[in-house]
């Protein structure tokens, strides 16, 4: 079955870090585009960032200099390291599949979401 | 940065109801526009790509059209599973969602 498990959620104070994971099953997440969409509460969607299948990263402003996407390619898995989180960053945080194409795609699969909660 | 825009941001409806949402884009896009479904507690669910292409297992009432800057999601009869949030994005220049239109039971 294909599917993705993020991990790692919690509630953290202001400044902190905490590093978010997200298990895949069912496919290879090299061979993909793997992105994280986060969610205030609510509030509508918001992109965060994507590691393409070549290894390019590209970042929403809001968490540009702060978050790091990455990935093991062992343990098929994605990460998102958040460094110096503010309030604002307090959202589900949603990882999601964007197939490997020749041509733009949207976001096939996506996982449940983990809630990450910023405050002292 | 290319900014999308729904409306409305809540419609009523009932059961067997044909419902349109509109989508509109600040710049061209192209077809590069999809539409999901996320209900209370869930994850967004991909209805539509590419503007009109319906993805695999959803429904043929979800349709799709436009192209462009102009774009709309139609439920051709409401069922009561589809009462929901629906967000379009685009994907043409980085990925931008729209704030998102929610349709609830009249």
């Amino acid at each position: 079955e294909v599917q993705l498990v993020e991990t790692g959620g919690g509630l953290i104070q202001p400044g902190g870090s905490l590093r978010l994971s997200c298990a895949a099953s069912g496919f290879t997440v090299s061979s993909n585009y793997m992105s994280w969409v986060r969610q205030a509460p609510g509030k509508g969607l918001e992109w965060v960032s994507i590691i393409y299948s070549g290894g390019t990263t590209y970042y929403a402003d809001s968490v540009k200099g702060r978050f790091t996407i990455s990935r093991d390619n062992s343990k098929n898995t994605l990460y998102l390291q958040m460094n110096s989180l503010r309030a604002e960053d307090t959202a589900i945080y949603y990882c999601a599949r964007r197939p490997p194409s020749p041509t733009p795609y949207a976001f096939d699969i996506w996982g449940q979401g983990t809630m990450v909660t910023v405050s002292s | 940065d290319i900014q999308m825009t729904q409306s409305p941001s809540t419609l009523s409806a009932s059961v067997g109801d044909r419902v349109t949402i509109t989508c509109r884009a600040s710049q061209s896009i192209s077809s590069w526009l999809a539409w999901y479904q996320q209900k209370p507690g869930k994850a967004p669910k991909l209805l539509i790509y590419k503007a009109s292409s319906l993805e695999s297992g959803v429904p043929s009432r979800f349709s799709g059209s436009g192209s462009g800057t102009e774009f709309t999601l139609t439920i051709s009869s409401l069922q009561p599973d589809d009462f929901a949030t629906y967000y379009c994005q685009q994907y043409n220049n980085y990925w931008t969602f729209g704030q998102g239109t929610k349709v609830e039971i009249k």
